[in-house]
């Protein structure tokens, strides 16, 4: 149990274009999702944290005009980076808390990640 | 404000026993999580404490000390898969996670 997919797992694209992340709940209803962004050697950095149907809730410092997220189900939530620059490359990563997870309902349950290149 | 302090690095041997200390504060307290992250992968969970006492799963345990704001992760029979890095995370009030910068374990033959 609490299987979340994230698709792609590679995109490169040229500076200026949007890219659009899709995290998905396999096997459980995820009331929060979250994403994270990680630059090499980092640590994780919460990006924003979504429940399903409302706005999301974005940390300081991180422009929620750029970073579109969208989670109009218990099943998936989106991230599109928008006009991307080389400066947004890097490793995005979700995570989904929810109902039938099979674990504490606390628990944070991560997609593979998507690595971003923006050339 | 709110804190997570663990080891940068640490170096194990295979077949040895390596515990990770993790100390935190938190605005409120809703349990103490682990997780282990491979080179290039995300994070997959590990454990879960939210009392004091040690959770044992396998090879791996977990311990909580909500009094001295402490937890440690014990790996027991290491084996050269276990290398990675051990993030350690605080669940605080509003039930967001407060990470840890991680610990990464090297392990040696």
């Amino acid at each position: 149990g609490a299987v979340v997919s994230q698709h792609p797992s590679w995109v490169i694209c040229k500076s200026g274009t949007s890219v659009k992340i899709e995290c998905r709940s396999l096997d459980f209803q995820a009331t929060t999702m979250f994403w994270y962004r990680q630059f090499p050697k980092q640590s994780l950095m919460l990006m924003a944290t979504s429940n399903e149907g409302s706005k999301a809730t974005y940390e300081q410092g991180v422009e929620k005009d750029k970073f579109l997220i969208n989670h109009a189900s218990l099943t998936l939530s989106t991230l599109t980076v928008t006009s991307a620059h080389p400066e947004d490359s890097s490793f995005y990563i979700c995570s989904a808390r929810g109902r039938g997870g099979g674990g504490p309902q606390e628990t944070q349950y991560f997609g593979p990640g998507t690595r971003l290149l923006v050339l | 404000g709110q804190n997570i302090d663990q080891p940068t690095e640490m170096t194990a041997t295979e077949g040895a026993i390596v515990q990770i200390n993790c100390t935190y504060q938190t605005s409120g307290f809703n349990g103490l999580f682990w997780y282990q992250q491979h080179a290039g992968e995300a994070p997959t969970f590990l454990s879960y404490n939210v009392l004091d006492g040690l959770e044992e799963k396998g090879r791996f345990s977990s311990f909580l000390s909500r009094s001295k704001g402490y937890s440690y992760l014990l790996l027991k029979e290491l084996q050269m898969k276990d290398s990675a890095s051990y993030l350690c995370a605080g669940m605080d009030s509003n039930y967001q996670l407060i990470w840890g910068a991680g610990t990464k374990l090297i392990i040696k033959p």
